[in-house]
């Protein structure tokens, strides 16, 4: 079944603890993002990346990095979590062939920081 | 950086009721697309529209993008309970359509039976 999937579901810690949370996708797409979502804000985009060893910054890339090491994978970190980081996560993928292809996203990752 | 609004924000109407949902912006985007979102779970992409005043249908939902694809519209015949959820729209930007998208703030719609 063609699926992204993220670890944890659920996460809560405390300010500056260090924490990665995983994306991997199953359809060797090439194009994977980071979203948060938080109420009244909509989705914003946090760090993209185009394929392996290529990244860059969305709209909101502050307090977070990200890696793309091999195809499939693509983890968010936040080296030192803050309480205004505290949202609803969400990792989509999708492949560059057409204009139009589906953006697959994950179930997504709530985060509370302490 | 490019800004979606969608309105409104929140509708609750009656099963059968026809409905618009807006998506407007001030920049030209190359690739609009429209997501359902259910609670706990992410986005699915329900339709993209790439060419200014295309339509497109799917089942009772039309999809419209404004003539200078700065906006669309998502238009709801006889709603059903199985409509009920958030609404949002993406804009894209670049040659490759989906590799930037810009998410409005979204519309939560609630069918009452």
């Amino acid at each position: 079944e063609a699926q992204v999937t993220q670890n944890p579901r659920y996460l809560i810690t405390v300010t500056g603890k260090k924490l990665t949370v995983t994306c991997s996708q199953n359809m060797n797409h090439e194009y994977m993002s980071w979203y948060r979502q938080d109420p009244g804000l909509g989705l914003r985009q946090i760090y993209y990346s185009m394929n392996v060893e290529v990244t860059d910054k969305g709209d909101v890339p502050e307090g977070y990095k990200v890696s793309r090491k091999e195809k499939r994978n693509f983890p968010l970190i936040l080296e030192s979590p803050s309480p205004n980081q505290t949202s609803l996560y969400f990792c989509a993928s999708s492949s560059l062939v057409h204009d139009t292809d589906t953006q697959y996203f994950g179930p997504g990752t709530r985060l509370t920081v302490l | 950086t490019q800004l979606l609004e969608q309105s409104p924000q929140f509708l609750s109407i009656q099963e059968g009721e026809n409905l618009t949902v807006y998506c407007n912006s001030s920049s030209v985007f190359s690739s609009l697309q429209w997501y359902r979102q259910e609670p706990g779970e992410g986005p699915v992409l329900l339709v993209t529209v790439v060419t200014g005043g295309e339509v497109k249908k799917l089942k009772r939902l039309t999809f419209q993008f404004g003539d200078a694809r700065k906006d669309s519209s998502l238009h709801i015949t006889a709603a059903q309970p199985g409509d009920t959820g958030l609404y949002l729209c993406a804009g894209g930007i670049s040659n490759f359509g989906n590799e930037k998208l810009t998410f409005g703030t979204g519309t939560r719609l609630t069918i009452i039976p």
